[in-house]
């Protein structure tokens, strides 16, 4: 089974700030790489699939990229609304392996 | 607009068994896959396995083989995740997410089931 692994674990960070999360698969996936954004107590939300294609109305702050089996999910200017937990998910193949969630907060 | 509205809360004793349904709307509930996740309280997401509302077929997660069962009704748009033998550790919030089309292609689970809290206690 495809592993993922994504770092840092949790990440506190001011508003404005540039904030980077990255995601490793055990094994080449492709660009089979979605995240996704969970805020406290909601459903996951689809934000970028394909490693890199937005989905539809999601901030364009929010941009993917990687190949392989390294991806970097980037907030160009982190805001008060971002506050969640960003999840990695390879949907390659089965197993749909999530990576273990990245908290994100306001300093 | 695609709707996938799950079942209400449930409480269990230890050793029962669960299930949870899931309704399709919006669009043609066999012409994609439904992914069913897990979340324990507290803790990062689970994939359990998916369901082919076409052909009925089933692949699961290791960590569930044996003991989940996914089965799905077309003629009410429903698919369903019976899990068996519940302890603690099955408390969670299941949820039932859209996948890739059965016609081909990959893609990532774009619409979600608003979530089934399960609780098992004695």
């Amino acid at each position: 089974d495809i592993q993922m692994t994504q770092s840092p674990s949790s990440l506190s960070a001011s508003v404005g700030d540039r904030v980077t999360i990255t995601c490793r698969a055990s094994q080449g996936i492709s660009n089979y790489l979605a995240w996704y954004q969970q805020k406290p107590g909601k459903v996951p939300k689809l934000l970028i699939y394909s490693a890199s294609t937005l989905q539809s109305g999601v901030p364009s702050r929010f941009s993917g990229s990687g190949s392989g089996t390294d991806f970097t999910l980037t907030i160009s200017s982190l805001q008060p609304e971002d506050v969640a937990t960003y999840y990695c998910q390879n949907y390659d193949s089965a197993p749909r392996t999530f990576g273990q969630g990245t908290k994100v907060e306001i300093k | 607009q695609v709707q996938l509205v799950q079942s209400g809360a449930e409480v269990k004793e230890p050793g029962a068994s669960v299930r949870v349904s899931c309704k399709a709307s919006g669009y043609t509930f066999t012409d994609y896959f439904i992914h069913w996740v897990r979340q324990a309280p507290g803790q990062g997401l689970e994939w359990m396995g998916w369901i082919n509302p076409k052909s009925g077929g089933t692949k699961y997660a290791q960590n569930f083989q044996g003991r989940v069962t996914m089965t799905r009704v077309t003629s009410i748009n429903t698919a369903y995740m019976e899990m068996s033998r519940l302890t603690s550790d099955d408390t969670a919030v299941y949820y039932c997410a859209r996948g890739s089309a059965v016609s081909g292609g990959k893609n990532p689970s774009d619409y979600w089931g608003q979530g089934t809290l399960v609780t098992v206690s004695s």
